[in-house]
This record gives C-alpha cells, sequence and structure tokens, in this order.
C-alpha cells in the first residue's frame, strides 16, 4: 500500500509553453499533498503544500502565478509550470499524506521537466 | 520543524550492518523522527518512523535515545541496492506535517 504516482515521469517542453504534472495517490485518500523541487546535486526544496477544495499554501519565494496548483480530489493533485523557462528546468516531486497514528508521507517517483 | 545533523556521506561493506545517525537535539515532545532515502533519480522512498520507542519493520530499524535527541537508522544486512542518500526528518505528525529535508547522508555500499 501507499503507493504514490505522477505523470509524466519526464518531459520537454519548448519555453514559453505551460506544462502540467499530475500526482496521484493510489491506494489511499489524501487531503494533503506536497510538491518539491530538486536541482542537481541539491536536495529537496518544499514549494508548496496542496489541500483538497481549497488554494494551496506556497513556500516563501515560490511564484504562485507560475506554479499553479490544484487539488480537486481526494487522490489528485497537479501542478502547472506556466511560461516555462529554461531555470524551469527541474525534478519536481509531489507526495501524499497519509492519515494515521502518524501521518505519513509518501512519495511519487518524481517528473523530469527540461525546458528548451 | 527541528533540525537535524547528519554526516555528508558512509561507506559500509555489503552484508554488513549499515548504521546511520542523526542528531535531532531540538526535537520536541510531539515530534517523530521519519527516514527516507533516494535513490539517484527516483523519489524519496519513506523507511521507519518512531516517537520514543525503537522500531522495526522489514527494511531497517530505528533506534531513538532515551533523551530523543539523537538516533540510529540501521540496516542489518546492506546490499548494493542500498546505495541511497539516506535523510532524517523531525516533524509534528498532525496533519500538517510537511517534511523539510536537510542535505541528508549518501551512503555507499562497496562490494
Amino acid at each position: 500500500g501507499a503507493v504514490v504516482s505522477q505523470h509524466p515521469s519526464w518531459v520537454i517542453c519548448k519555453s514559453g509553453t505551460s506544462v502540467k504534472i499530475e500526482c496521484r495517490s493510489l491506494d489511499f485518500q489524501a487531503t494533503t499533498m506536497f510538491w518539491y523541487r530538486q536541482f542537481p546535486k541539491q536536495s529537496l526544496m518544499l514549494m508548496a503544500t496542496s489541500n483538497e477544495g481549497s488554494k494551496a499554501t506556497y513556500e516563501q519565494g515560490v511564484e504562485k502565478d507560475k506554479f499553479l496548483i490544484n487539488h480537486a480530489s481526494l487522490t489528485l493533485s497537479t501542478l502547472t509550470v506556466t511560461s516555462a523557462h529554461p531555470e524551469d528546468s527541474s525534478f519536481y516531486i509531489c507526495s501524499a499524506l497519509r492519515a494515521g497514528a502518524a501521518d505519513t508521507q509518501y512519495f511519487g517517483p518524481g517528473t523530469r521537466l527540461t525546458v528548451l | 520543524d527541528a533540525k537535524t545533523t547528519q554526516p555528508p556521506s558512509m561507506d559500509c561493506a555489503e552484508g554488513r550492518a549499515a548504521n546511520l545517525p542523526c542528531n535531532h537535539s531540538t526535537i520536541s515532545g510531539n515530534e517523530y523522527v521519519y527516514w527516507y532515502r533516494q535513490i539517484h533519480s527516483q523519489g524519496p522512498q519513506y523507511i521507519i518512523h518512531g516517537l520514543k520507542n525503537n522500531e522495526t519493520n522489514e527494511m531497517a530499524s530505528l533506534i531513538i535515545t532515551e533523551d530523543r535527541k539523537s538516533s540510529t537508522l540501521i540496516l542489518p544486512h546492506a546490499t548494493l541496492r542500498d546505495t541511497a542518500v539516506y535523510y532524517c526528518i523531525v516533524r509534528p505528525s498532525t496533519n500538517a506535517g510537511k517534511s523539510t529535508f536537510g542535505d541528508g547522508t549518501t551512503l555507499t555500499v562497496k562490494p
């Protein structure tokens, strides 16, 4: 149990276009999901917290109008990178919070975005 | 979230136990210790978590000191596939529980 998927696993796009990344919790419901970004040889950086049915909470320095997050159901959150530029090229990872005695985050496999 | 300190790198011989330490001296009473690992170009994988008692599952054991200021993740019989970056994270167990990642420990298992 506790499987989180992401789609696509990798994407290459032209500068100025928008890219949507999906994150799904496959065998549990998640009222809260998180989006991280990871640059080469660096650790994961939290971008935003996505709550089902409400607006996402963005970390300081993350542009909410550029990284649009939608959490429309208990198993799906999407991240849209709008007007992507080469500096947005990164590894984007989502996680879903499974409730329990101690809430535990389970991570997706990540999406490699390359903006040309 | 409480700050954690981990050694940047460790080596371990294949088949031997790998003991990965983590210091979290500012941990609060309601904060759990979580361990994840990340194999190159993959998302982090949950390993284990604990509050104050030692924990064991099919992947690893977690030893938390009595004062909860440090912990050790033990991989009992390390394999080459255990080579990864291991992250120790301390956070409350509430629904807000976002995880803040430090630099972790790069464990290299050698044949």
